[in-house]
């Protein structure tokens, strides 16, 4: 059970390149999600998805795209990145039942420079 | 909009001291807080989550406490040691997908 796996570890792209964050889980979540942590601060949520074929925005979802066509997988797109995209970014999961015991459970995470 | 906070930023204190981690949060309507850990440059470890419905949560040495009507969350970490040097996370969740979270307060445990 290797649960929320991210890839790349690192990823130094220029200004105005293109790529894919993958994420996925083998825990059978419903819920997945994307965020966003800068130097200093908290998570922020990018984006997130309920199911397959379900997404929808969180917080800060500009100059981000994602798709969910399967239960374990959630890629996050970056297109025509800028240096305010610099940030590391964390992939997680949790279960799709409502509930106060649901807890979410966190990727590695994926450091992502653009100069 | 749910605002956390934590305070103090940074914590540093010598080895055997008990640790006390505080988390404020705005809107009580919540359905749930999370404690995490991260150590530099990795992802984020659950610690304790504490139910709308609870009081507090304990593990190890680990003791979480939640007031909501006051919009507070205490973590307490007791007789410190070097490993427990890392920055902890304090996260609210406000309904069925969205987590609010502090910036963390980074801890420092001197041998």
């Amino acid at each position: 059970n290797a649960g929320v796996t991210q890839t790349p570890k690192f990823r130094i792209l220029k200004i105005g390149q293109s790529m894919t964050l993958q994420c996925a889980q083998d825990m059978n979540h419903n819920y997945m999600y994307w965020y966003r942590q800068d130097p200093g601060m908290g998570l922020k949520l990018i984006y997130y998805s309920v199911g397959a074929g379900i997404t929808d925005k969180g917080e800060v979802p500009n100059g981000y795209n994602v798709s969910r066509s399967t239960t374990e997988d959630f890629p996050l797109r970056l297109e025509l990145a800028a240096p305010s995209q610099t940030s590391v970014y964390f992939c997680a999961s949790s279960r799709g039942t409502s509930g106060s015991g649901v807890e979410q459970y966190f990727g590695p995470g994926t450091r992502l420079t653009v100069t | 909009k749910q605002e956390v906070t934590q305070i103090p930023a940074a914590l540093s204190v010598p080895e055997g001291e008990n640790l006390v981690l505080n988390c404020s949060f705005t809107d009580s309507a919540i359905y749930n807080l999370q404690w995490f850990r991260q150590d530099p440059g990795k992802g984020l470890t659950s610690l304790l989550l504490i139910q709308s419905s609870q009081r507090e949560q304990t593990s190890g040495r680990l003791n979480a406490s939640l007031d909501k009507s006051s919009g507070r969350s205490t973590l307490y970490i007791a007789a410190s040691q070097p490993g427990d040097s890392a920055t902890y996370l304090c996260a609210v969740r406000t309904n069925d997908y969205k987590l609010s979270f502090g910036a963390g307060t980074t801890v420092t445990v001197r041998a």
